[in-house]
């Protein structure tokens, strides 16, 4: 069975840019949430999604934004990049809550 | 944001040796829960708590949630080379389908040179 699967694996940018990172969630899966981590330290909640609305919102500025699809996959949105947006983005999904959720790889994004 | 505080930040391992960390917030919470994450890859769930005073086992990994519902420890016996990784415990409040999960900054087991 395939797991999280998240794209791209790397990416590149420059300050004042625009990204978007995508998460396919395990199949029968429903809620989709996404994480940052700076290196170093553990992951930050920035959002969760379940049934294609927002369920929770972690403290984040508002260049950070998020959807989720019918087929239950997500996107993460970042806008005005800064440099301290460089981290590890991650993606977990689980059947409804928080509780047991699966991590993709994760997207790493540095910004320069 | 909100961070928990784990304890030790690293630690080094010798096969056959017990491990010991623990994790502790100024807020209470409802669940805690242990992940493992090796290089590369994401978080793995290990151990889930959620009762005040659990005492939860998952093969050589046993986790206990504090009664003051402030705190939480997970033991390892008897470790193994593929214990090493970084370990983050999380605590976690939610109602329904939401909730907002609090991760610690990790202790790193790494092997003894």
């Amino acid at each position: 069975d395939a797991g999280v699967t998240q794209s791209p694996t790397h990416l590149i940018k420059t300050r004042g840019q625009h990204v978007t990172l995508r998460c396919s969630p395990i199949s029968g899966h429903k809620s989709v949430s996404w994480y940052q981590q700076v290196l170093g330290q553990g992951p930050q909640f920035i959002f969760q999604y379940y049934e294609k609305e927002e369920r929770g919102r972690g403290n984040f500025p508002d260049r950070f934004s998020a959807r989720q699809f019918p087929n239950y996959s997500s996107e993460l949105n970042v806008n005005a990049l800064l440099l301290g947006d460089s981290a590890l983005y991650l993606c977990a999904s689980s059947p409804r809550g928080l509780l047991t959720q699966y991590f993709g790889p994760g997207t790493r994004l540095l910004v320069l | 944001g909100q961070q928990l505080n784990q304890s030790p930040q690293s630690m080094f391992i010798q096969e056959g040796e017990d491990v010991s960390m623990n994790c502790t917030s100024s807020s209470i919470f409802n669940t805690w829960l242990w992940y493992k994450q090796d290089p590369g890859e994401g978080p793995v769930l290990l151990i889930a708590l959620y009762k005040a005073g659990e005492l939860t086992s998952n093969g050589r990994l046993t986790a206990q949630f504090g009664i003051t519902r402030k705190d939480s420890f997970l033991n390892i016996s008897a470790s193994i080379p593929s214990d090493v990784g970084i370990y983050f415990c999380a605590g976690l409040n939610y109602g329904g389908s939401q909730g907002n999960l609090i991760f610690g900054k990790g202790t790193k087991l790494s092997v003894k040179p």
